[in-house]
């Protein structure tokens, strides 16, 4: 099955800094991989999704890239803020299992004014 | 347009005893997976049902077992509870067939085994 590596754990960023988080996956039949952030105590919420048909995806300050030959993904964040401080999952699935998601393990990120 | 509701959020339960968690998906939405979420395996997939049907399944063993009824509400059941069933289970819905994966995730439903 599919396995999804996730790193760093923890990220620690000056506010305005910059934040990249990297997912690596194992089965290359995956074509779709969103990210996921999770304030604490509340519920997961998507931020940034992109399908093996594109390379890169924007969407304000946050950006998504994939490479499918290394099977490698990577969020970015920019001039980060206090409120981008959460946990990041990134994830993988099959777009006709949107459902099923093998989530990385998740990055824990800390922005401090 | 009312969220992704779970009950009980809360539930204390003991060794041997079983327990049936309920999901409501937004309105419309016809797919509802579950995920179990803990510190040490972060968030793992359960099970996923749409149309009533079981579409796919996790890694969980048969103790875990789930259904889906006409109106696209979902339950999930854990029976023999373990130390280890303690944990954050989280429903989310979809609109599985339209052009998203976006799930829509509850705030979840927090199992103690003691």
């Amino acid at each position: 099955g599919e396995n999804v590596e996730q790193h760093p754990s923890t990220l620690s960023v000056q506010e305005g800094d910059s934040a990249v988080i990297k997912c690596t996956y194992s089965d290359s039949a995956s074509n779709y991989f969103p990210w996921y952030k999770q304030e604490l105590g509340k519920r997961p919420q998507l931020i940034i999704d992109i399908r093996s048909n594109v390379g890169e995806k924007k969407d304000q300050r946050i950006a998504v890239t994939l490479n499918k030959t290394a099977k490698h993904f990577s969020l970015h964040i920019t001039e980060t803020q206090p409120e981008d401080s959460a946990v990041y999952f990134c994830a993988a699935s099959l777009t006709d299992s949107w459902g099923k998601l093998q989530f990385g393990a998740g990055t824990q990120v800390v922005v401090t004014p | 347009k009312a969220g992704v509701t779970q009950t009980p959020r809360y539930l204390i339960k003991t060794r041997g005893q079983q327990v049936t968690l309920s999901c409501s998906p937004i309105s419309g939405h016809r797919s509802v997976s579950w995920y179990q979420q803990t510190p040490g395996q972060g968030l793992q997939f359960l099970f996923e049902y749409f149309s009533e049907t079981q579409r796919n399944k996790g890694n969980f063993p048969g103790r875990f077992s789930g259904r889906q009824f006409s109106n696209s509400r979902s339950e999930m059941n854990v029976s023999t509870l373990e130390l280890g069933d303690s944990a954050l289970y989280l429903c989310a819905s979809s609109p599985r067939g339209a052009n998203t994966g976006e799930l829509f995730f509850g705030e979840g439903s927090r199992l103690t085994v003691l």
